[in-house]
């Protein structure tokens, strides 16, 4: 099992410009999460999904954020236009929709925003 | 909601010794508790889960107990070796908020040769 992919790994891009993040979750795994990670905030659950479609997107910071799930085997999360303060690791995670179950983190992409 | 409490925030042990993270819950509904590990440049590994009908379980040098009175759960990680050192998470969830996880804030872990 090739576990969790997320794409790119690194990414360095410029204020205002859009940043699309990939993730391509456990074959069989039902639900995907994204989260963002920081020094100040640790990880944060951004929005959240159950057979491809959006359950909680509370985390999501501000409209400029949004997040797509167009199959069971890709999801997107966009930021634009980014801002420095978007600069963080996110990782996307998959799980069994079914409670008591353990989420699987993909191996994150470090977003700086200069 | 949900709210996970983690402590230490660091911990420094020689190689060989035992180390112990310690968790609080606030919700009683919680019923599923897993461990992450989390190596410099890596995503959180799941390394370890307990569920509200057992009160310990072991895996090689690593074990978790459960305490459901007192809302507390604990990683345990025997004879500690340089490869241990890693940032430590422990989450927990309700049947409620189906497989969502509330993380606390995580332990740097730092093992000394």
């Amino acid at each position: 099992d090739a576990g969790v992919i997320q794409s790119p790994r690194h990414e360095v891009t410029e204020m205002g410009q859009e940043v699309t993040l990939r993730c391509k979750p456990i074959s069989g795994h039902n639900s995907l999460f994204w989260y963002r990670q920081t020094m100040m905030r640790g990880l944060e659950l951004l929005i959240y999904f159950n057979n491809n479609v959006p359950i909680d997107d509370s985390g999501m910071p501000e409209d400029r954020f949004s997040a797509k799930m167009p199959n069971a085997s890709f999801s997107t999360l966009k930021i634009q236009p980014s801002e420095p303060r978007d600069s963080a690791v996110y990782f996307c995670a998959s799980s069994f929709n079914s409670p008591g179950v353990g989420q699987y983190f993909g191996p994150g992409t470090r977003l700086t925003v200069t | 909601g949900e709210n996970v409490e983690q402590h230490p925030s660091t911990l420094s042990v020689q190689e060989g010794d035992s180390a112990v993270i310690k968790c609080t819950y606030s919700d009683s509904a919680s019923n599923y508790f897993p461990w992450y590990k989390q190596e410099l440049g890596k995503g959180p590994q799941l390394i370890i889960d307990i569920r509200s009908n057992v009160g310990e379980k072991k895996d090689q040098r690593i074990a978790v107990t459960l305490n459901k009175t007192a809302k507390h759960f604990s990683l345990h990680i025997t004879e500690t070796q340089p490869e241990d050192s890693a940032v430590y998470f422990c989450a927990a969830s309700t049947n409620n908020a189906g497989n969502m996880l509330t993380f606390g804030g995580g332990t740097r872990l730092m093992v000394k040769p």
